[in-house]
């Protein structure tokens, strides 16, 4: 059974606007959620994170929402550029090793 | 600052065969923790090492066994593989943390 889940396999959207990628989680007990990038022929690289305590963290043109009630986080890139094209995962962790999500493709079109 | 490098790039293995994957820590780092990438799929959590001790295994089965040696680097090694074993093998270290992992780029297992 999937902990994390990120339903959206694929997002295009236009260079300068905003890319908004999802992510729900099921274990009330995760405490801590990451956002990683992951270029072909790459590892997966850390972008941002977010403990259970905040609501928000921003980190340039990147910002991390947490809903706990509903147990979703979103991450937002603004504007959006084609360097970002890539697959991002969503992970989470409550004492435990990470768990990712199966990720979403992002596709920034010029 | 040297990240984390992993060896082989690609490998082609038959069934019933067994595989070792290298993996070597970012620099002073004390842990590392190994994945596996189906198709499709997110990283799943295999085993972590902590000062070449196993500290904490994922839902795979013992036939999936690792080191890790003084230097932090580590080993993965498979027995018996099958063909279900077809992934990306993605190592990363950290300082102890959980949370702060620094991948490397991975080692592409293929089964026939």
């Amino acid at each position: 059974d999937q902990q994390v889940k990120q339903n959206s396999p694929s997002l295009s959207v236009q260079e300068g606007r905003i890319s908004i990628l999802n992510c729900d989680y099921t274990n009330s007990m995760f405490d801590y959620f990451l956002w990683y990038k992951k270029y072909p022929a790459e590892g997966p690289t850390f972008l941002i994170s977010i403990s259970s305590i905040k609501d928000k963290n921003e980190d340039g043109r990147f910002t991390v929402f947490l809903n706990k009630s509903a147990k979703h986080l979103s991450l937002h890139i603004v504007p959006s550029q084609p360097g970002d094209s890539a697959v991002y995962f969503c992970a989470a962790s409550g004492n435990t090793p990470l768990v990712f999500g199966k990720g979403t493709r992002l596709s920034v079109i010029a | 600052e040297t990240g984390v490098t992993q060896s082989p790039t690609h490998l082609i293995k038959t069934r019933g065969q067994q595989v070792t994957l290298r993996c070597s820590s970012q620099s002073g780092h004390n842990t590392v923790s190994w994945y596996q990438q189906a198709l499709g799929q997110g990283p799943q959590f295999i085993f972590q090492y902590y000062r070449e001790e196993e500290n904490g295994r994922g839902n795979f089965p013992p036939r999936f066994s690792g080191l890790q040696f003084p230097n932090y680097s580590s080993e993965l090694n498979v027995n018996a593989l099958e063909l279900d074993d077809s992934a990306l093998y993605l190592c990363a270290s950290s300082l102890g943390e959980v949370y702060e992992q620094f991948f490397g780029p991975g080692t592409r297992l293929t089964v026939l």
